[in-house]
């Protein structure tokens, strides 16, 4: 079974860093391209970034609005996913949900989703 | 960016009816629409890629269709488990968007 296993959320200040882990289990990670989506408190998804695999290059790809503060990262050996996050602000109060990117012939999508860990950016 | 437009934001709905969501692109996206349910307090679960394709064990009742910039994801006899936030992705062209949520609620 596929499982996405999220953590390292918590309380943290305006300015402060976080890393968030998700580990993974249940299928060949180090095939996988990994994307991290986030879900502000009765708000919608907003896509973060995305990591390939080493295979297809290892590069990464993130929002527009984010690039510069967040920092995904990958440890095969260890079948786990990170998001490093700097400079927080308010506006990053949010669930982070890490997900597999299934990259089909001709389509993409994202299957499963972890449970998602909480940031809350306050003072 | 490619903005992905969903209506309505809510609607209220019977068990048994049946309810259309629609989700509309700023830009001609192909058939690269995916549609995700999520409901209170879950992650979100993959619907349907490639507009119309259902994923692996979920319902029939469920159908997506569209292509272009125009997209409807239908439940032909909405069933107690179904109400929940639906959520439309373009795959056409990274960064990915969603729409912003459709809640189907209890009538």
């Amino acid at each position: 079974e596929v499982q996405l296993v999220e953590s390292g959320g918590g309380l943290v200040k305006p300015g402060g860093s976080l890393r968030l882990s998700c580990a993974a289990s249940g299928f060949t990670f180090i095939n996988a391209w990994m994307s991290w989506v986030r879900q502000a408190p009765g708000k919608g998804l907003e896509w973060v970034g995305r990591i390939k695999s080493k295979t297809d290059g290892g590069t990464t790809d993130y929002a527009v609005p984010l690039k510069g503060r967040f920092f995904i990262s990958r440890d095969d050996s260890k079948n786990t996913l990170y998001l490093q996050v700097n400079s927080l602000k308010t506006e990053d109060t949010a669930v982070y949900y890490c997900t597999i990117e299934w990259v089909g012939d001709i389509f993409n999508w994202f299957d499963p989703w972890g449970q998602g860990t909480l940031v809350t950016v306050s003072s | 960016d490619i903005q992905m437009t969903q209506s309505p934001s809510s609607l209220s709905a019977s068990v048994g009816d049946r309810v259309t969501i629609a989700c509309r692109a700023g830009q001609s996206i192909g058939s690269y629409l995916n549609w995700y349910q999520q409901k209170p307090g879950k992650a979100p679960k993959l619907l349907m890629y490639g507009a119309s394709t259902l994923q692996s064990g979920v319902p029939s009742r469920f159908s997506g269709s569209g292509s272009g910039t125009d997209f409807t994801l239908t439940i032909s006899s909405l069933q107690p488990e179904d109400f929940a936030t639906y959520y439309c992705q373009q795959s056409y062209s990274n960064p990915w968007t969603f729409g912003q949520g459709t809640k189907v609620e209890i009538k």
